[in-house]
């Protein structure tokens, strides 16, 4: 069976410091891996998606996650927070026809 | 600019009235989604559908819920009679199949529905 559990349901950095978002997943089988960003109001929208190619995975506003197999993890990170990373993040694992989302983090970005 | 369109954006109706929910995926898309969204429970997939055929919707009430696709462009969620509970943020999202077993989900904006 597939789970996906975000440690975090609320983080809070200060502007232009890094950010980690925490994801780890179970499956039985190599799974694929997506962060997708929800700003308030909004429907949910790709950061970067992992599908057994390279590890370290980049995607759009300067956010990478890593593939960790011996950790089972799959973290959100990005070096440096902007005001308008303010959103909830939702990490989600599939794998042949299941999707399982995360219950989400929410960050918040301080002055 | 494709995106996927969600009629209505709001839907405030009464307790036992026929509420539908329409969804236009991206042109091409095989993969359409539904989802439910609330503070309590959070995000939860309620069904989806590949080439126009059911594949899951183990998350879907069946009593009062149904999903269809009358055709590639139009996706509809029904529930009949409507209760407080529904009360909820429904996207509609859709995907390719081409390349992979899955790639990126495009959400639509939701409709907001409200149940009194």
């Amino acid at each position: 069976a597939q789970s996906v559990t975000q440690l975090d349901s609320h983080v809070s950095v200060s502007e232009g410091t890094p950010v980690l978002l925490r994801c780890n997943y179970s499956s039985s089988y190599s799974p694929s891996l997506f962060w997708y960003v929800q700003h308030p109001n909004k429907g949910l929208q790709l950061l970067l998606k992992y599908t057994s190619a390279a590890t370290l995975v980049k995607g759009i506003n300067g956010f990478e996650a890593e593939f960790k197999k011996s950790e089972t993890s799959f973290h959100l990170t990005k070096p440096s927070a902007h005001m308008s990373d303010a959103a909830e993040y939702f990490c989600v694992v599939t794998r042949d026809d299941k999707i399982i989302f995360g219950k989400g983090t929410r960050l918040h970005i301080l002055p | 600019d494709a995106r996927v369109t969600q009629t209505p954006r709001d839907k405030v109706t009464e307790m036992g009235q026929e509420v539908t929910m329409r969804c236009q995926p991206i042109l091409g898309h095989n993969t359409v989604f539904w989802y439910r969204q609330t503070m309590m429970q959070g995000l939860e997939l309620l069904a989806y559908f590949r080439n126009r055929a059911p594949l899951d919707d183990s998350g879907m009430p069946k009593d009062r819920f149904s999903a269809e696709m009358p055709d590639a462009t139009l996706a509809t969620l029904k529930i009949q009679p409507s209760e407080p509970r529904d009360s909820a943020v429904y996207f509609c999202a859709s995907g390719s199949l081409a390349g992979g077993p899955y790639n990126e989900q495009f959400f639509g904006p939701g409709t907001r529905l409200t149940v009194l």
